[in-house]
């Protein structure tokens, strides 16, 4: 299956600072989705980017897909202690359901 | 999105016995799948529950090890066999839509130790 990179690893922010993770392939994806998995819970499904430099907005996250579809970024603005969790991105073969997930971002936000 | 329920939420068993988790979804699905986490890391497919024909495992897994079944749309049971320690894990069901996107809705997961 296809392999993605996610970075960085961990992320410690203060509350109110921004927060960004990556993902990165060697090759062309045909999409890509993104997750949150609080503590203690299961992952929840955010977004799926699907066209080339397909930038997708809710509230304060940002979800990127780059120009060659090969890299994808998620932006939160401003965090809230609420957005502590694991953010996965997840990338699915064409005309495939199923997905290989990153490592994932662990994002601790410090009040 | 679909209501997907696991039994038992949580277990600790005995070396060399075996588990069998079950996923009840609230409407028919076609495509379930099975996760495994391990603590603090990421989530790896175990295999696709078919409905009616066998799984479909991926590299690392076999059947022997975890035999899955799916008599009907809603439900499927994976079973973790002949369990040592490093079977602990978290192990989720997934199901997946079939139209516009194919994002996937997560069981609450079962946490499994093996003592």
């Amino acid at each position: 299956g296809q392999q993605v990179m996610q970075i960085p690893q961990y992320q410690h922010v203060q509350e109110g600072e921004d927060f960004t993770t990556y993902c990165n392939s060697s090759t062309t994806l045909s999409n890509i989705q993104w997750y949150k998995q609080r503590p203690g819970g299961h992952p929840v499904f955010l977004i799926q980017l699907v066209k080339s430099g397909e930038v997708k907005k809710q509230k304060r996250l940002t979800f990127q897909f780059g120009e060659a579809k090969k890299n994808s970024s998620l932006h939160i603005t401003a965090t809230q202690t609420t957005d502590v969790g694991t953010y996965f991105c997840a990338v699915g073969g064409a005309g495939s359901y199923q997905l290989t997930f990153g490592k994932g971002t662990k994002l601790s936000v410090i009040p | 999105s679909a209501v997907i329920s696991q039994k038992p939420s949580r277990d600790i068993c005995q070396r060399g016995t075996s588990l069998t988790i079950q996923c009840q979804v609230d409407s028919q699905v076609t495509m379930m799948f099975w996760y495994r986490q391990q603590p603090g890391q990421s989530l790896t497919l175990i295999a696709t529950a078919n409905q009616g024909s066998e799984a479909t495992y991926e590299s690392g897994f076999v059947i022997d090890k975890f035999p899955i079944s799916r008599p009907n749309l809603t439900f499927s049971t994976l079973t973790v066999s002949n369990m040592s320690p490093e079977d602990s894990s978290i192990y989720l069901c997934s199901v997946g839509r079939l139209v516009s996107y194919n994002e996937q809705f997560f069981g609450p997961g079962t946490r499994l130790t093996v003592l």
